[in-house]
């Protein structure tokens, strides 16, 4: 069983269009994650949620949105699309948030996205 | 504003030769580390890490990693590669103060193994 699941996997759409990426994970995790790997494969935390509530919001614009369902679900939400959207998202989870616990971060296989 | 550097972008080698990849941090606090890799087209995976106790790491498929605090850094090596270690590897770095869980991670050094 894949411990951190994402959807779709690829994804290609017009600027402008409004989409959304899944994620769940099987970890009995507290804390999710998305992460963004650009073109250059550079990775950067974007948001991180603990328990369905938002912890970390990196500078993200506004037309991201994160969803947290519950605390074993993380979704992603894009609004209007632009052409520098274009990278792969990573979901990602870990037992939790706090402080510095030592906790390793697993991730997702990435959902890679393409707006034309 | 803390960073994590890999030196090496790209690096070449055949079968069989030795792997050394660079990782430096800028963070003066404690630490966790990492080395995460990332096969084509394929996500993340936990090579090894460090939290605390023997700087020396080993972690899976014969690579190594060490803590040297004095110099910031947590090298990845492999005494002897295969090709099929072809792949993207991260260094990444939790440091103590303040921290809410975050990785930080380095620009990632491409790795291609010549049968």
């Amino acid at each position: 069983d894949t411990a951190v699941s994402q959807t779709p996997k690829y994804l290609v759409t017009q600027m402008g269009n409004d989409k959304s990426i899944k994620c769940e994970q099987n970890l009995g995790h507290d804390t999710m994650y998305w992460y963004k790997q650009d073109s250059k494969k550079f990775l950067k935390i974007m948001f991180s949620y603990n328990n369905k509530e938002l912890i970390i919001n990196e500078t993200v614009p506004n037309r991201f949105s994160p969803k947290s369902p519950d605390k074993a679900h993380l979704n992603l939400h894009i609004n209007s699309l632009e052409l520098g959207d274009s990278a792969v998202y990573f979901c990602a989870s870990s037992q939790s948030w706090e402080g510095f616990s030592g906790n390793t971060i697993y991730f997702g296989e990435g959902s890679w996205l393409t707006v034309v | 504003a803390q960073s994590v550097s890999q030196h090496n972008h790209h690096v070449i080698l055949s079968e069989a030769a030795s792997l050394e990849l660079g990782c430096n941090y800028s963070y003066g606090g404690t630490v966790n580390l990492f080395w995460y890799v990332q096969y084509p087209g394929q996500h993340l995976q936990l090579l090894l890490k460090y939290f605390s106790g023997d700087p020396l790491v080993k972690g899976i498929k014969g690579f190594e990693a060490e803590f040297i605090k004095s110099k910031f850094s947590f090298n990845l090596r492999k005494p002897s590669v295969q090709w099929s270690d072809t792949a993207e590897y991260f260094c990444a770095v939790k440091h103590g103060s303040g921290n809410t869980g975050k990785l930080i991670f380095g620009q990632g050094t491409t790795l291609q193994v010549k049968p």
